[in-house]
């Protein structure tokens, strides 16, 4: 258990339709970051938030937003969803700003768009 | 275009047969090169980070060493325990980059 803890487990929704995955990171840890995994694309970075700050851009379609609130959980929105965004949703938290800090993982949220 | 290539996709062991991992990487400005391990349905677990070239790290069976253009995941007398996905990934200024991923099966 990495202690980054993430909700819901499993989301089936439609095309079209708009989610929100949230996270909580570790206690102590200040930095959240998303990711995206399908088996096409692997493993891809989003985005990450410090502190409530964005702080680094990935792959992230315009699409998607998140955020980070002041009790540190974020959310990670999706919203005019497609097919090709199934996929299953990482968050990651570590204790410093530097993405060179290790990462802890949580479970993720497998998102089926159907 | 920053790259990070693993190989072999899959590697497929006897208990106790010793192998490797390769990652080799084409970025500019790495910061830190990072493997972690992933079983099936879970989050990717850390494992090591390394940040220049020379370096090595260990832990239990694994060791990990880094050059300019690659690192290597050693795998000293895998046990079946060890069957999972080891991915690599590199920091750059501003981006991280993740592997495909090489799939390990270590058979009793």
């Amino acid at each position: 258990d990495s202690g980054v803890t993430q909700t819901p487990k499993h989301l089936i929704t439609a095309t079209g339709q708009r989610v929100t995955l949230r996270c909580s990171p570790r206690s102590g840890d200040l930095s959240v970051y998303w990711y995206q995994q399908s088996l096409d694309q692997g493993l891809q970075f989003l985005i990450q938030y410090y502190n409530g700050e964005e702080r680094a851009k990935g792959n992230i379609l315009e699409r998607f937003s998140a955020q980070q609130f002041p009790d540190l959980h974020s959310e990670l929105n999706l919203s005019s969803l497609e097919l090709g965004d199934s996929a299953l949703y990482f968050c990651a938290s570590s204790v410093g700003v530097s993405a060179t800090y290790e990462q802890y993982f949580g479970p993720g949220t497998r998102l089926t768009v159907t | 275009e920053d790259q990070v290539t693993q190989s072999p996709e899959a590697l497929r062991l006897q208990e106790g047969e010793s192998s490797s991992l390769n990652c080799s990487y084409t970025v500019s400005g790495l910061r830190g090169l990072f493997w972690y391990r992933q079983d099936p349905g879970k989050g990717p677990e850390f494992l090591f980070t390394l940040y220049s070239a020379g370096e090595e790290k260990e832990k239990e069976r694994l060791k990990a060493t880094l050059t300019k253009k690659e690192s290597f995941l050693h795998i000293t007398a895998p046990k079946p325990e060890d069957s999972a996905t080891y991915l690599c990934a590199v920091q750059t200024t501003n981006d991280m980059r993740f592997g495909a991923g090489t799939r390990l099966t270590v058979k009793p």
